[in-house]
């Protein structure tokens, strides 16, 4: 069993919908929770981060997490076409420690 | 400021060579990371750098080793090269005196094909 599933998608919606995405995690341990966003054929960007359960907002992104559950989730609101990209969570167990990805779920915002 | 910088962009190289993949770190950061991303897959953490030494290993062979030096820019080096060594290389920095999470911020990457 992977430490992170993901679902590889693609996911399509029309421009201005809301884009919903998540993973799920086996091991408790993992304490940090972070989400990049990367483009074809370049280097992942770093969206949002959190370290505890509830949500945390940052513009058109909410991130959502559930210890409880193992269960991280990402909302982007008004989608744009500039936001087709895969995105990618992350995890770890320490701060600064080694990253741990899901497999990347695909997004087509469609105008 | 500048972010992450990796070099080169796009390598090629056959099977058995030897690669040395190099990386400067965004300015204030002292921390390396390097992760391997094949294609349709997440990145997989190689290891860590930090002060010069290898702080953290993932599940890669001996093949695979690093640097670190005194300015914390990083290098990555891959002997006897296969063709599964095919993959986007990524290099990662974070800061150990920055607030937690001390995310990790990626370079663009350097993209090996082994023929």
């Amino acid at each position: 069993q992977k430490e992170v599933e993901q679902d590889p998608g693609p996911l399509s919606v029309p421009e201005g919908a809301i884009v919903s995405l998540n993973c799920t995690y086996s091991n408790s341990a993992f304490q940090y929770f972070m989400w990049y966003r990367q483009y074809s054929r370049k280097g992942p960007e770093l969206l949002m981060y959190t370290y505890s359960s509830g949500n945390k907002e940052d513009g058109r992104f909410t991130a959502q997490v559930d210890k409880s559950s193992k269960y991280i989730s990402l909302f982007i609101r008004d989608s744009q076409p500039s936001d087709s990209a895969t995105y990618l969570c992350a995890i770890s167990k320490a701060a600064g420690n080694k990253l741990t990805f899901g497999g990347g779920t695909r997004v087509l915002v469609k105008p | 400021d500048a972010g992450v910088t990796q070099s080169p962009t796009h390598l090629i190289k056959t099977r058995g060579q030897q690669v040395t993949l190099r990386c400067s770190p965004k300015s204030g950061h002292d921390t390396v990371s390097w992760y391997q991303q094949a294609l349709g897959q997440g990145p997989q953490f190689i290891f860590q750098y930090y002060e010069e030494e290898e702080r953290q290993r993932g599940n890669f062979p001996d093949r695979f080793s690093g640097h670190q030096f005194p300015n914390y820019s990083s290098e990555l080096n891959v002997n006897a090269l296969l063709l599964g060594d095919s993959a986007l290389y990524l290099c990662a920095s974070s800061s150990s005196q920055g607030p937690v999470p001390r995310a990790q911020y990626f370079g663009p990457g350097t993209r090996l094909l082994v023929l």
